[in-house]
Parts: structure tokens; sequence; C-alpha cells
């Protein structure tokens, strides 16, 4: 079975501090996707970034880097210099790699981050 | 509309009573996916379409939820006989064609906020 732990619920930070979200994972599957999904108070999810597990380089997308280790099965989130839209629940999610079908994520309990001026 | 549509946005029903949520999804995206969210929580997976196809429905709760999608368009969920632990929001997501050894990022629309008194 699939599972994904996010143990941090909520981090408050001071804008323009960097952050970072733990994410660590448990899975059979020898491949596998994960991504980062947030999502402000509208409640809508929005996609962020997906990882395939074959591929362990880390990446940078402006303010957002990736952490991937498949070591220690983790897969962190880090907002360098936060800024107060950052504000939202930050979900993790796992899936199984595609079989031919599309593939149900499962989901982290979510982080909460709170960022304050 | 460019996103995935879910109407209505809020729902409140007494116990006991029919409900049923309506999922537009983004034109031409193959798969349809419903999650469930509890207050706190990480959304949960209910059930899986590839076009009009219910390829899997194993996270759905009971045999009152039920879904479909007959024109492989639009989705409905609808809930028989509501129970008070059925209040959550409930997600609508959707992909695009799948390609074999991909998986592509699900498109998650607003949500429905069902609360059942």
């Amino acid at each position: 079975a699939q599972k994904v732990t996010q143990a941090q619920t909520e981090i408050s930070v001071v804008e323009k501090e960097d952050v970072t979200l733990d994410c660590v994972y448990e899975t059979r599957d020898t491949t596998y996707y994960l991504f980062w999904y947030k999502q402000p108070p509208s409640g809508e999810l929005v996609f962020l970034i997906r990882r395939n597990s074959f591929d362990e380089q880390n990446e940078i997308s402006g303010r957002y880097s990736w952490n991937f280790q498949k070591s220690t099965s983790s897969f962190n989130f880090t907002i360098t210099a936060s800024q107060v839209v950052d504000s939202a629940v930050y979900f993790c999610a796992l899936s199984e790699a595609n079989t031919g079908t599309a593939s149900k994520l499962t989901f982290g309990t979510g982080t909460r981050l709170q960022v304050t001026l | 509309g460019a996103g995935v549509s879910q109407s209505p946005r809020y729902k409140v029903a007494k116990r006991g009573q029919d409900v049923a949520l309506r999922c537009d999804p983004i034109s031409g995206h193959v798969s349809l996916f419903w999650y469930q969210q509890a207050l706190g929580q990480g959304p949960e997976f209910l059930t899986y379409f590839q076009n009009e196809a219910q390829l899997d429905k194993s996270g759905l709760p009971s045999d009152r939820f039920f879904a479909e999608r007959p024109e492989g368009s639009v989705s409905t969920l609808k809930i028989q006989r509501t129970q008070q632990e059925d209040s959550a929001v409930y997600l609508c997501a959707s992909s695009p064609r799948v390609y074999v050894g991909s998986n592509q990022p699900q498109h998650f629309g607003d949500g429905t906020r069902l609360s059942i008194l």
C-alpha cells in the first residue's frame, strides 16, 4: 500500500524567510511518481511539480525547489524568500507509474504554511 | 471554461436526503477522478473514469455512493441517504489522454463543499 507522510501540520514564517516542507513516502512500486500541489483558501488544488522515480535530479523553478532523495524516500519542497501569497496548504502526493490507465493519487495530510509580514 | 468546473459550490442537505454533485472536466480530457477531502485532511480517492468506463471504484466508502459519466464528459457523483459523516469537500480532477510511460498531472476543480445536517 502507498502512504505519504507530511509530519509538519502547520508552519509560520515571516516574509522573505526560506521554508522547507517535508514529505516522506512509502511504496512497494519500483516505478512511481511524486507530486506537490498547493491549495489556497479558494479550495482548488494547484499542480506544482511531478517527479518520476527514475529522475533524482533536484529541480528549481523560480523561488521553488524540490529535493528528491530516493535513499530516504523523501521529496522535500523549499520556498526561498517566502511571500504572503505563498500562504496555503501544500500537499505531497504519490501515484504508481502509468500502466496504460491514469493512476489515482495518494495524498499526505498537508502542511499549512502561513507567511506573515 | 478553461478549467475543471464543479457545481454546486456549496450544498447543504438534511440527513437522509439524496444529493448529486456535478463535474465538468477540461474539454478533451479522457481521465476523470473523484476525491473526498475531510476537514484538515488530504484528498482521498473515490473513483476513476476513463472516458465513460468506470475503471476503479475501490475508494467509494459504501453502496450509497454512485458515480457515472455516461457520455465520457460530464460526471455526476450521487450520494443516497446521506449521513453526517458524508460532510466533506468533494473534488473532481481530470487529466489528458494517457500515454504508456507517462502520468499526466491531474487538474482539479474548486470542489463542492457538502454539509449534512
